[in-house]
C-alpha cells in the first residue's frame, strides 16, 4: 500500500517557465511533508519541507504548496532552469507518533531548452 | 558532500551470500536510516537508529539487519542474497545531538548509496 503517491514519473518543462510537481497521501497521520532532488549517481539532497500546520512555504524559486483536506501537496519551481533537471522525491512523515519517513516514487523532471 | 559516507560504492555477489554495508553519518547526527532503491521503485526505508538504538522498522526483510555502534557509525547486512535484492542501498543521517526538537529533526542527508549487484 503506497501511502506517498507521485503519479507522474516524469514531466518535461521549458526552461523559464513553472514546474509542478504533484504529490498525495493517504495516510492522515502524516503532518510533515519533505521533497528531496536527487541526480544521477548521487543520493538525494534536502530541497523543501512544510509542516501540516502551514499551507504554504516558500524558499527562493521553490514553493510546497499544501492542501490537508485533498491530502495533496505540490512543489513549484519557477522561473525552471537547465539545473532543476533531476528526479525530484515527495516524502512524508508522522513526526510525534514514528521515525521513519516515507518516500514517493519520485517524479523525473526534464527542463527543456 | 552532505557529510554522509558509505562503503563500498559498488558491490557485486552471487546468490545466496551475504554482504555488509556501511554507513557513516555526518558529524554530531545520532540517527541513521536505511533505504533501499530498486529499479522503477522509489526510497524504501528499512529501518532507522537512533544513538545505538534502534527506533523504527520499515519494509525491511528478516534476511536483513542492521546495527548502530557506539561511534554511531551503522552497518547494513544482507545475508542469503537473492536476484531481487540488486538495489541501490542509501544511507541517511540527521538529528544532530543538542538540536531543538524542532521540525529540522526529519531533515536527512543522504550518502552516495551502495549499489549491489546479485548474479
Amino acid at each position: 500500500d503506497q501511502q506517498v503517491k507521485q503519479n507522474s514519473p516524469s514531466l518535461s518543462v521549458q526552461e523559464g517557465r513553472i514546474s509542478i510537481l504533484n504529490c498525495d497521501y493517504t495516510n492522515s497521520m502524516f503532518d510533515y511533508f519533505l521533497w528531496y532532488k536527487k541526480y544521477p549517481a548521487e543520493g538525494p539532497t534536502f530541497l523543501i519541507s512544510i509542516s501540516s500546520i502551514k499551507d504554504k512555504n516558500e524558499d527562493g524559486r521553490f514553493t510546497v504548496f499544501l492542501n490537508k483536506s485533498a491530502k495533496h501537496l505540490s512543489l513549484h519551481i519557477v522561473p525552471s532552469q537547465p539545473g532543476d533537471s533531476a528526479v525530484y522525491f515527495c516524502a512524508a512523515s508522522a513526526y510525534e507518533r514514528d521515525d521513519k519517513i516515507i518516500f514517493g516514487k519520485g517524479t523525473r523532471l526534464h527542463i527543456l531548452p | 558532500d552532505s557529510g554522509v559516507t558509505q562503503t563500498p560504492k559498488h558491490l557485486i555477489t552471487a546468490t545466496g551470500q551475504r554482504v555488509t554495508l556501511r554507513c557513516s553519518p555526518r558529524s554530531g547526527d545520532l540517527s541513521v536510516y536505511w533505504y533501499q532503491q530498486s529499479l522503477d521503485q522509489g526510497l524504501q526505508f528499512l529501518i532507522h537508529y537512533y544513538n545505538g538504538e534502534e527506533r523504527a522498522k520499515g519494509n525491511i526483510l528478516e534476511r536483513f539487519s542492521a546495527q548502530q555502534f557506539p561511534d554511531l557509525h551503522s552497518e547494513l547486512n544482507l545475508s542469503s542474497l537473492e536476484l531481487g535484492d540488486s538495489a541501490l542501498y542509501f544511507c541517511a543521517s540527521g538529528r544532530p545531538r543538542g538540536a531543538p526538537t524542532a521540525i529540522s529533526y526529519n531533515e536527512q542527508f543522504f550518502g552516495p548509496g551502495t549499489r549491489l549487484t546479485v548474479l
